[in-house]
């Protein structure tokens, strides 16, 4: 078990360009979530997958972002002509629907700055 | 909806003191609660968790919390502080049969002091 990971960890972008981040969850979970965190302030749910199905997306997550999980393993999520609004740490986690009680196990996460 | 309030976003203790971090909740349902820690530019620790068995949990590094009811409150505690365990800390609640989604509180930072 090498834990959530998630590439890049950092990630400096211009206004108007997009970026893509890929986080690898635990390999025998299906559930993966992406939460964003603001400087101070707890995550905030953006997004999960069971499987390879998106089951439920935040009001949060505008039509700039949209989040893929291809095959029910990896995911990424990208961001579309980014914002200076969007820069935050980006966070993915996972957690197994049929083991434990619904923990969730997080990765280090994706700062992004947009300049 | 569910909630999480965690108050008091700074605490400060002496090393060897009693660290009291507060959490209180709202759900509809009966919650699953979580505290994770977070250090400085990491993802987030589970520190541990409440499930509906034991109000009484016991977690990671020498923290424990309780669950009660009543009070719809699920307090963080541990008996001495260590230098180590400055950082921040976040509670949750989720609602397992809705996806199992996390709402965070706005977290507390821990700060000790030698």
């Amino acid at each position: 078990d090498t834990g959530v990971s998630q590439d890049p960890r950092h990630k400096i972008t211009k206004r108007g360009q997009n970026v893509t981040f890929r986080c690898d969850p635990i390999s025998e979970h299906n559930r993966l979530y992406w939460y964003r965190q603001t400087l101070g302030q707890g995550p905030e749910f953006l997004t999960y997958f069971q499987n390879e199905a998106q089951l439920e997306k935040s009001r949060l997550l505008s039509d700039r972002f949209s989040a893929e999980r291809p095959k029910g393993s990896f995911s990424t999520l990208e961001i579309q002509r980014t914002e200076q609004g969007d820069s935050a740490m980006y966070l993915c986690a996972s957690s197994s629907l049929f083991q434990g009680r619904g923990e969730q196990y997080f990765g280090p996460g994706t700062r992004l700055t947009v300049t | 909806a569910q909630s999480v309030t965690q108050l008091g976003s700074h605490v400060s203790v002496s090393e060897g003191a009693l660290v009291l971090l507060r959490c209180n909740y709202s759900s509809s349902v009966p919650p699953y609660l979580f505290w994770y820690v977070q250090y400085p530019n990491q993802g987030l620790q589970l520190l541990l968790k409440y499930t509906s068995a034991a109000t009484l949990v016991k977690g990671i590094n020498g923290f424990e919390a309780e669950f009660k009811k009543s009070e719809t409150s699920f307090h963080l505690t541990k008996p001495s502080a260590h230098m180590s365990d400055a950082a921040e800390y976040f509670c949750a609640v989720s609602d397992i049969n809705q996806g199992g989604k996390l709402i965070f509180g706005q977290g507390t930072e821990l700060s000790v002091k030698p």
